[in-house]
């Protein structure tokens, strides 16, 4: 198993400018969570999925983010405009819905915004 | 070596000695906890995981413990070997609901002298 995949693992971009950071969860999962990490605010959860439907987006920062699973396997997180404070390493994770699994993370997406 | 992961996040130990990472929740309605390991530049990694129902559980070299009358839980790591270090988080997972969802801690840094 190839684990949760994120694409890109950096992008810089400039302000203003619209980032979509990717991610392909494990085979058989059927939740999805993104997290943002900054040595400020530590691990934040933004939105959570189960079976493709957004379950929590209350940590979604403000309504320049959103995210979408058009399929069961995949999500995307889509920053518009993008701003500096916005610089951080974005995290998805998935897990079987339901019990109290494990989270599986991937190797994250450093974002720097200029 | 010991920390108190809210007022000491870094902890520093000889390898082979054994170290203790704590930690304190808040939320005690939370019923299940997980350790995770982050090195640099990876997503976090599962450790070891306990519910409220348990008091200690023990994996490979490491154990948990969980006190919920002080609502604390630590990590020990039995002798502590240098692919040891990394950030340490400990996370609670808050309610019943579906799809229920891990907050986590702020993270220890442990490093360990060769």
């Amino acid at each position: 198993d190839a684990g949760v995949i994120q694409s890109p693992r950096h992008e810089v971009t400039e302000m203003g400018q619209e980032v979509t950071l990717r991610c392909k969860l494990i085979s058989g999962h059927n939740s999805l969570f993104w997290y943002r990490q900054t040595m400020m605010r530590g691990l934040e959860l933004l939105i959570y999925f189960n079976n493709n439907v957004p379950i929590d987006d209350s940590g979604m920062p403000e309504d320049r983010f959103s995210a979408k699973m058009p399929n069961a396997s995949f999500s995307t997180l889509k920053i518009q405009p993008s701003e500096p404070r916005d610089s951080a390493v974005y995290f998805c994770a998935s897990r079987i819905q339901g019990a109290r699994e494990k989270l599986f993370f991937g190797s994250g997406t450093q974002l720097s915004v200029l | 070596g010991e920390s108190v992961g809210l007022h000491l996040p870094t902890l520093s130990v000889q390898e082979g000695d054994n170290s203790i990472i704590n930690c304190a929740y808040s939320n005690s309605a939370s019923d299940y906890f997980i350790w995770y390991k982050q090195e640099s530049g990876k997503g976090p990694q599962f450790i070891i995981d306990i519910r409220s129902n348990m008091d200690k559980r023990q994996g490979q070299r490491v154990t948990v413990l969980l006190n919920k009358t002080v609502k604390h839980l630590s990590l020990q790591i039995a002798a502590t070997q240098p692919g040891d270090s990394a950030v340490y988080f400990c996370a609670e997972n808050r309610g019943e609901t579906s799809g229920s969802r891990l907050t986590f801690g702020e993270g220890t840094q442990l490093t360990v002298n060769p």
